[in-house]
């Protein structure tokens, strides 16, 4: 199993920009939450679907988030426009079910300028 | 609110045990997690216990709860410098659905 995918792996930009990145979960699975991850605040959890639906999005920071996930195997996030506080790792992970174990990508590391 | 703590740093012998600790605080809990992360790489599934048992081993590792303590440890027998990594203890609790709380990770060094 090629376990979850995300794209790019790292992104550097500048103030202003429009990021977009890009997760596929693990075949089958049906649950994909997004975390984001720094030296300050640790590991948080953005948003999560279930069945493609947003579950929870109360750890999204602001409304330059936002979430999509127009299929099973696709996700996206982006931030609109980018901050350098925006800078930190951001992880999409998949789970089978809510309630399983959840498992994730490598991660993509952003730098924003 | 729910909170989940480790302590921030550990440093053992190659050949040593290692032992992390994490506190938690919700009861409702259901799952603890622990996971692994490499520098420069994603979390690792390392293990996870049910709520209702008291013990997992899985080969050099062993998870221990105590749900009276709200206390978890990994036990990691035998000791090698690639087990060098941050680990970290998650909680799922009864009512945040598929949310994980997270510590703060455990830096492992392992010294030759």
């Amino acid at each position: 199993d090629a376990g979850v995918i995300q794209s790019p792996r790292h992104e550097v930009t500048e103030m202003g920009q429009e990021v977009t990145l890009r997760c596929k979960p693990i075949s089958g699975h049906n649950s994909l939450f997004w975390y984001r991850q720094t030296m300050m605040r640790g590991l948080e959890l953005l948003i999560y679907f279930n069945n493609n639906v947003p579950i929870d999005d109360s750890g999204m920071p602001e409304d330059r988030f936002s979430a999509k996930m127009p299929n099973a195997s696709f996700s996206t996030l982006k931030i609109q426009p980018s901050e350098p506080r925006d800078s930190a790792v951001y992880f999409c992970a998949s789970s089978p079910g809510t309630e399983s174990a959840q498992y994730f990508g490598p991660g993509t590391r952003l730098l924003v300028l | 609110g729910e909170d989940v703590e480790q302590s921030l740093f550990l440093s053992v012998r190659e050949g040593d045990s290692s032992v992390i600790n994490c506190t938690y605080t919700d009861s409702s809990s259901t799952y603890l997690y622990w996971y692994k992360q490499e520098p420069g790489a994603g979390l690792q599934l390392l293990t996870y216990i049910f709520s209702n048992m008291d013990m997992k081993q899985d080969q050099r590792l062993t998870v221990l709860l105590n749900k009276k303590d709200k206390h978890l440890s990994l036990r990691i027998a035998d000791t090698q410098t690639g087990d060098s990594a941050i680990y970290f203890c998650a909680e799922k609790t009864g009512n945040q659905g598929g949310k994980l709380i997270f510590g703060q990770g455990t830096e492992l060094s392992v010294k030759p």
